[in-house]
């Protein structure tokens, strides 16, 4: 069956302009996450939804990032007023919950 | 807060070596224990797992086993194959399907 779709799959965007990374999750999966792949920080997680509780938010790095998951499938990570600092690939995965895991093929963003 | 450390890379061995990449971490409670692979150009893919202590991952030839007592995951492979060149993740969670927890990464280069 189809995996986790992420799009684009790159995306150049000057510094100070906004971003939206979108993320199709395999049907069915409750579990949305969000990571980004850096560098210099390596893997980090960044948000977390599970069904129709409250989105985990603890790994946002700043107001800068929110995401949202719409009708409990599609998701779209927006970046506001991006910075250098934020270029990295951003990960998208899907679970049922409490099970593995499954990563999408990522947007690596660009800010120049 | 949790952590997990591996070690750096990279690691270059021969084909049909053996292949022992160390892991350790930090979590409260009694975290779920995994191994992804990233192979070049691909996305993350869950390598192993193991929920609890004493449990024995595997996979391709692949082994770890979820030592309570060292708090340490191990990835080991008895002859490696030039197509295991990746780059390897340990991860932990707080529980099954929660948000991902990566150390550092370890690259693994095999030659013939």
């Amino acid at each position: 069956g189809a995996g986790v779709s992420q799009s684009p799959s790159n995306k150049v965007t000057e510094k100070g302009k906004d971003v939206e990374l979108r993320c199709d999750p395999i049907s069915g999966h409750t579990a949305l996450y969000w990571y980004r792949q850096s560098l210099g920080q390596g893997l980090e997680f960044l948000i977390y939804f599970q069904g129709n509780s409250a989105p985990d938010k603890s790994g946002l790095p700043s107001d800068r990032f929110s995401a949202e998951r719409t009708g409990g499938s599609v998701s779209t990570l927006t970046i506001q007023r991006t910075q250098q600092e934020d270029s990295a690939v951003y990960l998208c995965a899907s679970s049922m919950e409490r099970y593995e895991q499954y990563f999408g093929p990522g947007t690596r963003l660009t800010v120049t | 807060g949790n952590s997990v450390t591996q070690m750096e890379g990279p690691v270059t061995l021969s084909e049909e070596a053996f292949l022992t990449i160390n892991c350790t971490y930090t979590a409260t409670g009694y975290p779920s224990l995994f191994w992804y692979v990233q192979y070049p150009g691909e996305g993350l893919q869950l390598l192993l797992k193991a929920t609890k202590a004493d449990d024995k991952g595997s996979n391709k030839g692949f082994e770890a086993t979820y030592r309570k007592e060292t708090t340490s995951f191990h990835l080991e492979k008895g002859s490696v194959q030039v197509s295991d060149s990746a780059v390897y993740f340990c991860a932990l969670s707080e529980a099954a399907g929660n948000k991902l927890t990566f150390g550092g990464g370890t690259r693994v280069l095999v030659k013939p």
